[in-house]
């Protein structure tokens, strides 16, 4: 069973424009972390915020995170062509990740 | 690119014959996680193995079972294979167990069972 749930599933956006995806999740959590995959190939650690935590910065990417709400979303500004690919999250918790279906986003140029 | 490296990349087999998948570690990590992910989906936790030894696994039967070794590269072994075991089998490392390690995943194996 996966833990997230990503909204939407696929966003198509224009260059330039900023990218929002969404994730909810069921149980208590103590971090959450994003990433990234680029035509069914390996993942690329994105992003991880812990529980204690609302708002978290890297670079084009925002994330904050609702633990009243189970949920977290992903911000890209900006978005570039090479921004296209399938994003999810996962949440951790001991030795166990579990991810979300993922949030495949097409931006065109 | 991470320094994690999976071979082969991709795999044809018939079901009920056995599979084994190898996933050499980043330098200097002692922990490795295996995922199996079907097309469309999230990958799904298979289990992990820390320091040689199983340290969790996820809901899967005892037909995918694993090894590391002492220089922490590891083995994914499913025997047995049925038709829904075709996915893109992914591995990942970190530097410790603790789950505020990132993990470095590698390119994955894609298996496809016919």
């Amino acid at each position: 069973s996966q833990q997230g749930e990503e909204d939407p599933q696929a966003l198509s956006i224009q260059e330039g424009e900023n990218a929002t995806m969404n994730c909810s999740y069921k149980t208590s959590i103590n971090n959450l972390q994003w990433y990234r995959q680029n035509s069914g190939r390996g993942l690329v650690h994105l992003i991880l915020i812990r529980s204690n935590e609302r708002e978290k910065h890297s670079g084009r990417l925002r994330v904050t995170l609702d633990t009243s709400k189970k949920s977290s979303s992903l911000l890209i500004t900006a978005s570039r062509a090479a921004d296209t690919a399938s994003y999810f999250c996962a949440t951790a918790g001991g030795f166990k990740t579990i991810f979300g279906a993922g949030t495949r986003l097409f931006v065109k140029a | 690119e991470t320094g994690v490296t999976q071979s082969p990349t991709h795999l044809i087999k018939t079901r009920g014959q056995q599979v084994t998948l190898r996933c050499s570690s980043q330098s200097g990590h002692n922990t490795v996680s295996w995922y199996q992910q079907a097309l469309g989906q999230g990958p799904q936790f298979i289990f992990q193995y820390y320091r040689e030894e199983e340290n969790g696994r996820g809901n899967f039967p005892p037909r995918f079972s694993g090894l590391q070794f002492p220089n922490y590269s590891s083995e994914l072994n499913v025997n047995a294979l049925e038709l829904d075991d075709s996915a893109l089998y992914l591995c990942a490392s970190s530097g410790a167990s603790g789950e505020y390690n990132e993990q470095f995943f590698g390119p994955g194996t894609r298996l496809t069972v016919l």
